[in-house]
């Protein structure tokens, strides 16, 4: 059981590059997250999606884009990168009462 | 709106002695909280949860967490600290009802046990 899977692991941008990060849950579980972290702030909330079809912002979204595949897999892209968008992004997953679930991490640096 | 504070941006403790990483929220109505523990270059990794009944709550790795409505606290605890319990401590509340979904975290508490 593979839990929630998020590529690639680590990622070089330079400013202004697009990229997408991938998270895909195998566990059938509704909502799904993106956070990222940062030294000193803890886990901040850039998108969520309670349901397929639906996304909402959380804390964090501006330069951010979210999208709900399906159930399985909710992607987070960023269209122009920026410098202060270098952070550890993790991706997590839950059902109706249950604990998140999250992912191994992906380590970004904007140059 | 939602938000969690953890007021220590690091506690220290002998091993052996008791512990305890401090927690407080801001919701409205009967929230759900929950402790995750972060390793070095590590996912985060469920503690214990709180969702009703019984105020003391335990869960992985001989951890507990006392909820406290009047005060809105919910902080871990562990009789004895281990040097294996060192890591970042992460409290999170989440409001049950009407499709609110957000999780929110506190900013982190980093737990160093020294032998």
């Amino acid at each position: 059981n593979a839990g929630v899977t998020q590529t690639p692991k680590f990622q070089v941008l330079k400013t202004g590059q697009s990229m997408t990060l991938q998270c895909a849950q195998d566990m059938n579980h509704n909502s799904m997250y993106w956070y990222r972290q940062d030294p000193g702030m803890g886990l901040r909330l850039i998108y969520y999606s309670a349901s397929e079809g639906t996304t909402d912002k959380g804390e964090v979204p501006n330069g951010y884009n979210v999208s709900r595949l399906n159930k399985r897999e909710f992607s987070l892209r960023l269209e122009s990168a920026a410098p202060s968008q270098t952070s550890v992004y993790f991706c997590a997953s839950r059902n109706r009462d249950t604990e998140a679930f999250f992912g191994q991490g992906t380590r970004l640096t904007v140059v | 709106a939602q938000s969690v504070a953890q007021p220590e941006d690091q506690v220290n403790v002998a091993e052996g002695n008791p512990l305890t990483v401090k927690c407080t929220y801001s919701v409205s109505g009967n929230p759900y909280l929950f402790w995750y523990v972060q390793y070095p270059n590590r996912g985060l990794q469920f503690l214990l949860k709180y969702i009703t009944g019984d105020n003391l709550v335990k869960g992985s790795y001989g951890f507990e967490a006392e909820f406290n409505k009047s005060q809105t606290s919910f902080h871990l605890k562990k009789p004895s600290a281990l040097v294996s319990d060192s890591a970042l401590y992460f409290c999170a509340v989440r409001h049950p009802s009407g499709g609110y979904n957000k999780l929110i975290f506190g900013a982190g508490t980093r737990l160093a046990v020294h032998p």
